[in-house]
């Protein structure tokens, strides 16, 4: 079935350092994609977005790319920083569907000082 | 501008009994998505509604259901409580468009004893 899996369920950064976190889809109906950042305790929160006639988008510190060829998604964090430190998921919208996002499993950011 | 809001945060309940969640999506936001959270399934999509309406629904037996009201508030209840419905529910509120971009509230953590 459609699924939206993450490569690393891991992901240990040292403080100042840049973050990749890898996202696949399945999907090439997937039209919308979100990353969201999820600490203990608290609903996920919204980071940046990307529609699928997109490759880049930048935000504040992240930047999300989008590979269709490959359906491939990416989280960039720059200069990590401890509050980092979260679960980050990617969730994609498939052309029309009602309001239903897809999840990944989710990556557990750890950041060393 | 307020966020999503949800309430209780906290649950417990014993198995056969039933309970309802309730979800005040952001103020103007007309369409709530209701997911479930657990650590071996991830983020998976309940139902979603818009104007009253179920619009969507995922793969979950007939004792998940939910309901939305004129305000656009929303309520979903779970009746005979199993131990697997131990979980956290999120709600999700966009404006309503297909591919719309989500905010989630805090959860509401219910446990199945």
């Amino acid at each position: 079935g459609e699924s939206v899996g993450l490569h690393l369920p891991t992901l240990s950064v040292q403080e100042g350092d840049n973050s990749i976190i890898n996202c696949a889809y399945s999907n090439s109906a997937s039209d919308y994609f979100i990353w969201y950042k999820q600490e203990s305790g608290k609903g996920p929160q919204f980071i940046i977005d990307i529609r699928s006639n997109m490759d880049k988008r930048q935000g504040q510190r992240v930047t999300v790319l989008l590979n269709k060829t490959v359906k491939h998604l990416s989280l960039q964090i720059a200069a990590t920083q401890p509050g980092d430190s979260a679960v980050y998921f990617c969730a994609d919208h498939l052309t029309d569907s009602w309001g239903k996002f897809q999840f990944g499993a989710g990556t557990q950011v750890v950041v060393t000082p | 501008k307020a966020g999503v809001t949800q309430t209780p945060r906290y649950l417990i309940k014993t198995r056969g009994q039933q309970v309802t969640l309730s979800c005040s999506p952001i103020s103007g936001h007309r369409s709530v998505s209701w997911y479930q959270q657990t650590p071996g399934q991830g983020l998976q999509f309940l139902f979603e509604y818009f104007s009253e309406t179920q619009r969507n629904k995922g793969n979950f037996p007939g004792r998940f259901s939910g309901r939305q009201f004129s305000n656009s508030r929303s309520e979903m209840n779970v009746s005979t409580l199993e131990l697997g419905d131990s979980a956290l529910y999120l709600c999700a509120s966009s404006r309503g468009d297909r591919a719309d971009t989500q905010y989630f509230g805090p959860g509401t953590r219910l446990t199945v004893l």
